[in-house]
C-alpha cells in the first residue's frame, strides 16, 4: 500500500497554463507539506497545512495554492506556469510537526511530481 | 538561506567498501534526518537523531550526531549496489522551518 501518492507522476505543459498537483496520504497523520526540489536538489518548503489548516506558507508566488479538500488530501494549484517553475514537487505528511512542536515529526514523503514546463 | 551542508557531493566506490557522508549546520540542530533518494524516486526515511552524541544503526547504515549537535555523519559499511542513490540530511530550524541539504549522490561499482 503507498503511504503518501501523487499524480501525475510526470507533467509536461505550456508557459501560461493552470495546472494542478494532487496528493494523498493513508497513514492518518494530520501535517501535509509541500516541497520544491530545485535542479541542484535543494529541497524548499513551500506550504504545510495541519488539520486542512495553514500553517507555514512561505515565500512563494501567488500563483501557486494549495487546497486541502480533507486532512488524508492536500493539492497544489498552479496559475500562469513559468519557465522557473520546473522542478519536483514533493507531497509530504506527518503526525503533527506542522507547527513550532517538539519533537520534530517524522515526514514520509511522496514520490515526486517532475513538473517541466516549454 | 541554506544551512546544511553535504559533503561529498558525489561518490563512486567499489562495491564491498565503506563510506562516509558528512552532514553540517552552522547552528545546533533540533533533530537531524537522514533520507535516501533512489533515482527518479521519492525520499524514504532513513533514521532520526536527536540527543548529542547519539548513534543509530539499520542494517549496514550507521548515522551518529555529535556532542554540538551541529554535525552528522553517515556510515555505509561493505556497500552494495542496492545504496546507489542520492542521500540528503535534513533539520529543523528557527521558525519551524525543515531544511535539506544539497544531496550526496552515491554510485557502487560492481
Amino acid at each position: 500500500d503507498t503511504a503518501v501518492s501523487q499524480t501525475p507522476k510526470y507533467l509536461v505543459t505550456q508557459m501560461g497554463n493552470d495546472k494542478s498537483i494532487k496528493c494523498e496520504q493513508n497513514l492518518g497523520h494530520d501535517t501535509m507539506y509541500w516541497y520544491k526540489q530545485d535542479s541542484k536538489k535543494f529541497l524548499k518548503i513551500m506550504f504545510s497545512y495541519n488539520n486542512k489548516e495553514l500553517i507555514i506558507n512561505e515565500t512563494v508566488p501567488n500563483r501557486f495554492s494549495p487546497k486541502s479538500p480533507d486532512k488524508a488530501h492536500l493539492n497544489l494549484h498552479i496559475n500562469s506556469l513559468e519557465l522557473g517553475d520546473s522542478a519536483v514537487y514533493f507531497c509530504a505528511s506527518s503526525q503533527g510537526g506542522g507547527g513550532p512542536s517538539f519533537p520534530p515529526a517524522t515526514q514520509y514523503f511522496g514520490p515526486g511530481t517532475r513538473l517541466t514546463v516549454l | 538561506s541554506q544551512e546544511l551542508e553535504q559533503s561529498p557531493q558525489s561518490l563512486i566506490v567499489q562495491e564491498g567498501k565503506n563510506l562516509t557522508i558528512n552532514c553540517t549546520s552552522s547552528k545546533t540542530l533540533y533533530g537531524l534526518y537522514w533520507y535516501k533518494q533512489k533515482y527518479g524516486e521519492g525520499l524514504i526515511f532513513l533514521m532520526m537523531l536527536q540527543k548529542g552524541g547519539e548513534e543509530k544503526s539499520h542494517e549496514k547504515i550507521t548515522a551518529k550526531l555529535d556532542e554540538k549537535k551541529q554535525q552528522s555523519s553517515l556510515h555505509i559499511t561493505a556497500s552494495q549496489p542496492s545504496h546507489a542513490g542520492i542521500y540528503l540530511c535534513g533539520a529543523r530550524g528557527n521558525f519551524n522551518k525543515f531544511y535539506f541539504g544539497s544531496g550526496t549522490k552515491l554510485n557502487v561499482k560492481p
